[in-house]
Order: C-alpha cells, then structure tokens, then sequence
C-alpha cells in the first residue's frame, strides 16, 4: 500500500518556468489537497479537493491552478514560477474531512526557484 | 491572521520525562483537532484527533487535552523517548485544517 505519492521529490525551476507536481493516492480517499510549507512556518492550504471534479481554493492559492479528473490524482501546476514560491509542497489526501484518522501526507516536493 | 497558533518554536525534554506541547486557537468554529509528528525529509505523520465534544483523548503514551472556553489545545507524551525528537504541528478544522508554525521537540539521553 503505497499511501500518498509525490513527484518530483527535488526541482530547480528558472524565473518564469512552469511545472507540474504529481500526486497520486491509492486509498480511495475522497478529500485531496495541496499545502505548502516555508522555512520555520505552518502549512498553508493552496487548494483542496472533495471528489473528482471539485476543487476549490486554499489560503494560498495565486499562482496556482490544480485539477481533479479521477480521485486518485490530483496534480498542482505552477505557472510563470516565481522566486516566492521556493518551498516544500505537501500533498495529502483522506476519507471525508479527517476528523478521526487525519490526512495522510505524502513525502514532499522541495522546488527552489532560482 | 494566525488562526492556530505554537507559540513554543522549540521544547527540550529529558527522557523519561514529560512533554508538553502547546497549541491556542482563535475560530470557535474549529470542531476538531489533530496533532502531527514531522521526521527531517518526510511528510507529517498523524499521531492523535480529539472532537470538539471530548476534552480528553488518549492514546498509548499520547493523550490530547482540550479548553474549548481557553481555545487551547495540549499534547502530553509520557515517558518521551528519543524517538520523540521531530517538530509537532497542531491543526484544527472545519471543512479543512489549518496548521500552526510547529513546536521542535528534543529529547535528551
């Protein structure tokens, strides 16, 4: 049982560059979402997902699009790159809100751009 | 606006001893909390949720205790061991959590 699966687990992006982080979950959870962390902070919510074909924005969502075609994937693109997006991106998944068995995380992308 | 708030950054605990961690929380809404364990490199690992209806909730050696008219939110870990060492985030939710900044624990031989 693999859980919550990220990709890339490293990237160095230029100023301007785009890309798309990969997230895969094999638990058939409903509930998807992206956080981001910054160095000594909390995470900040980017975008959320219900179920397939709902999603829905975060507390940090500018410069950020996400879609939600099957409910086992839930891929974050980051268009136009900017320095301010240099962080580690966690995405997480869980069967209703996770008020009994929390999220389950995967390991995170660490994206620095530069 | 800092809805979910560990306003310890670090904490350092012998082992064998008692940690405590602390969390304040500003939106009465929240109707239920989780705390998280942090390994270097890894993402948060779950460790305990309480509802907002409970006060109290325990699990081995962790037990989560919660003020709902404080709006405070405590993780005790008895006795700590040097596994325990790793940074600890509260949440807390509606719809979706919201973190805090995390607490670092270090437990020491």
């Amino acid at each position: 049982n693999a859980g919550v699966t990220q990709t890339p687990k490293f990237r160095i992006l230029k100023i301007g560059q785009s890309m798309t982080l990969q997230c895969t979950q094999d638990m058939n959870h409903n509930y998807m979402y992206w956080y981001r962390q910054d160095p000594g902070m909390g995470l900040k919510l980017i975008y959320y997902s219900v179920g397939a074909g709902i999603t829905d924005k975060g507390e940090v969502p500018n410069g950020y699009n996400v879609s939600r075609s099957t409910t086992e994937d839930f891929p974050l693109r980051l268009e136009l790159a900017a320095p301010s997006q240099t962080s580690v991106y966690f995405c997480a998944s869980s069967y209703g809100r996770g008020e009994i068995g929390g999220y389950t995380f995967g390991s995170g992308t660490r994206l620095t751009v530069v | 606006d800092q809805q979910v708030k560990q306003n310890s950054p670090s904490l350092s605990v012998q082992e064998g001893r008692i940690s405590i961690l602390n969390c304040d929380y500003t939106n009465s809404m929240f109707d239920y909390f989780l705390w998280y364990k942090k390994y270097p490199a890894e993402g948060p690992t779950f460790l305990i949720s309480i509802s907002s209806i409970k006060d109290k909730n325990e699990d081995g050696r962790f037990t989560v205790f919660l003020n709902k008219s404080a709006k405070h939110l405590s993780l005790h870990i008895v006795p700590s061991q040097p596994g325990d060492s790793a940074v600890y985030f509260c949440a807390a939710g509606t719809q979706k959590l919201v973190f805090g900044q995390g607490t670092r624990l270090t437990i020491n031989p």
